[in-house]
C-alpha cells in the first residue's frame, strides 16, 4: 500500500489563488518530498523537509511537517496556469532505502 | 533536462510478448530506481539498484526482471505480458541512497501499451 496518500484528489483553482494540498503518511520518516508531474512526463523534485524541520519555503512554494500528526501541506502561493499539474508527496520512511509515493493531487489552474 | 535518458519512450507489443526498457542514469549517479505508473495504483515502487547490486524490492512482479550493468545503466525486463502491464515506467537516480542524499532525479517514461 502506498506510504503517503496526498489530499485533496483534485483541485482547481483561478489564477493568483493559494492551492494548498496534504499528505499523510503511516511510518517514522526520515524525511518527505513533494514532486511535480506535468502531464505524461517524469516527476521533478520541489522541495525535501526533514523529520527534524516544520516548515521549509522555496519560492513560491512553503511546506509544513507535523510528525506527531505524520502529515505535511504544501502550499503553492499566487498560482499561475502554468502551476497546472499532479503533485506528489514521497516518504523516506525509516528503515527503508526508498522513496514511496502517494497517488498525488491533481492542480488545475485556471486563468 | 533530468540527465536521465529512458529508451524507448513509447512501445506497442502484444500479450505474451517481452519487452526491455532501458535507462541511462545521471551522470555520477549510482542508485537507479524503477517505478510504474498506472491510473489505478499511482507510482509504484518496483526496484532499486546501486552500484551493481540490488538494494531494494518492491510490488515487482515475477514476470518482471531488472539488472544494472558496470557503466551503471539499467534495464527492466518484462515478459509474458499481459494488458494490465500497461503503463508508464519511469527510471529514477540519485547518487546515494534514495531521500537520504536528496531528491530523485526521473526520466521521460517510457510507455508501454500491451494489446
Amino acid at each position: 500500500s502506498q506510504q503517503g496518500e496526498e489530499d485533496p484528489q483534485a483541485l482547481s483553482i483561478q489564477e493568483g489563488e493559494n492551492a494548498t494540498m496534504n499528505c499523510s503518511y503511516k511510518t517514522s520518516i526520515n524525511n518527505l518530498q513533494w514532486y511535480r508531474q506535468n502531464s505524461g512526463r517524469g516527476l521533478v523534485h520541489l522541495i525535501l523537509i526533514r523529520s527534524n524541520e516544520r516548515e521549509k519555503h522555496s519560492g513560491r512554494l512553503r511546506v509544513t511537517l507535523d510528525t506527531s500528526k505524520k502529515s505535511s501541506s504544501l502550499l503553492i502561493t499566487a498560482s499561475r496556469a502554468a502551476d497546472t499539474a499532479s503533485y506528489f508527496c514521497a516518504t523516506d520512511a525509516k528503515g527503508y532505502s526508498t522513496l514511496t509515493f502517494g497517488k498525488g493531487t491533481m492542480l488545475l489552474v485556471s486563468p | 533536462d533530468s540527465g536521465v535518458t529512458q529508451t524507448p519512450k513509447h512501445l506497442i507489443t502484444a500479450t505474451g510478448q517481452r519487452v526491455t526498457l532501458r535507462c541511462s542514469p545521471r551522470s555520477g549517479d549510482l542508485s537507479v530506481y524503477w517505478y510504474q505508473q498506472s491510473l489505478d495504483q499511482g507510482l509504484q515502487f518496483l526496484i532499486q539498484y546501486y552500484n551493481g547490486e540490488e538494494r531494494a524490492k518492491g510490488n515487482i512482479l515475477e514476470r518482471f526482471s531488472a539488472q544494472q550493468f558496470p557503466d551503471l545503466h539499467s534495464e527492466l525486463n518484462l515478459s509474458s505480458l499481459e494488458l494490465g502491464d500497461s503503463a508508464l515506467y519511469f527510471c529514477a537516480s540519485s547518487f546515494g541512497l534514495a531521500g537520504r542524499t536528496g531528491e530523485l532525479f526521473f526520466g521521460e517514461g517510457s510507455r508501454l501499451t500491451v494489446l
